[in-house]
């Protein structure tokens, strides 16, 4: 079946650090590659997206680029704030919008 | 409009007591999933619900759990029996094809259970 892996955290990053959050995935056919983030206190909400080969999602400084011949989705910031410390997930959708997510890593950015 | 609604948003009962746990998603969107988020152990996949068809039941972890949608809009997860390792957030999502940018998940506020 569909797998996602990630890096377990905790990461720990000076402010303006650069950021790089593992993910590489199993699945049948060309499924669609997200990230979700989860800041304290708040529900899951949608980071970026890719949905096919070769796109690059982005949003709020943050970038993945979907690569089939690694299966892999990194998450890159290149320099990261304080109000990004969040838990991430990378997630999958495969077949009949079913969604696999990975365990989460937890970010913390220190002044 | 309107988001995911989940209620309650905090849950506390005893060990061999039933639960019930609500979602209401966004009003027009045809698939609706649960999730268990546990401490350490990210996000786990529970049952999803797309239109009118069977739903996916594969990620239930035993009998105990069971989910409904009715009028293909608000679901309930129940928990028979719970036991002190079902605490947990209990998290609903919705989306749908047809609205939105494709593929996107809502996620509700969760409910968090405490099994005492």
């Amino acid at each position: 079946g569909d797998s996602v892996t990630q890096m377990e955290g905790p990461v720990t990053l000076s402010e303006e650090a650069f950021l790089t959050i593992n993910c590489t995935y199993t699945a049948t056919g060309y499924p669609s590659l997200f990230w979700y983030v989860q800041y304290p206190g708040e529900g899951l909400q949608l980071l970026l997206k890719a949905t096919k080969a070769d796109d690059k999602g982005s949003n709020k400084g943050f970038e993945a680029t979907y690569r089939k011949e690694t299966t892999s989705f990194h998450l890159e910031k290149g320099s990261v704030q304080v109000s990004d410390s969040a838990v991430y997930f990378c997630a999958l959708r495969g077949g009949y919008q079913k969604v696999t997510f990975g365990i989460g890593t937890k970010l913390q950015v220190i002044p | 409009g309107a988001g995911v609604s989940q209620s309650p948003s905090n849950k506390v009962t005893e060990k061999g007591k039933d639960v019930e746990l609500r979602c209401d998603p966004i009003s027009g969107h045809t698939a609706l999933y649960w999730y268990r988020q546990s401490l350490g152990q990210g996000l786990e996949f529970l049952i999803y619900f797309q239109g009118n068809s069977a739903p996916d039941k594969s990620g239930l972890p035993s009998d105990r759990f069971s989910a409904e949608r009715t009028g293909g809009s608000v679901s309930t997860l129940t928990i028979q029996r719970t036991q002190q390792e079902d605490s947990a957030v209990y998290l609903c999502a919705s989306s749908s094809p047809g609205g939105g940018p494709p593929d996107t998940q809502y996620f509700g506020p969760g409910t968090r259970l405490t099994v005492l």
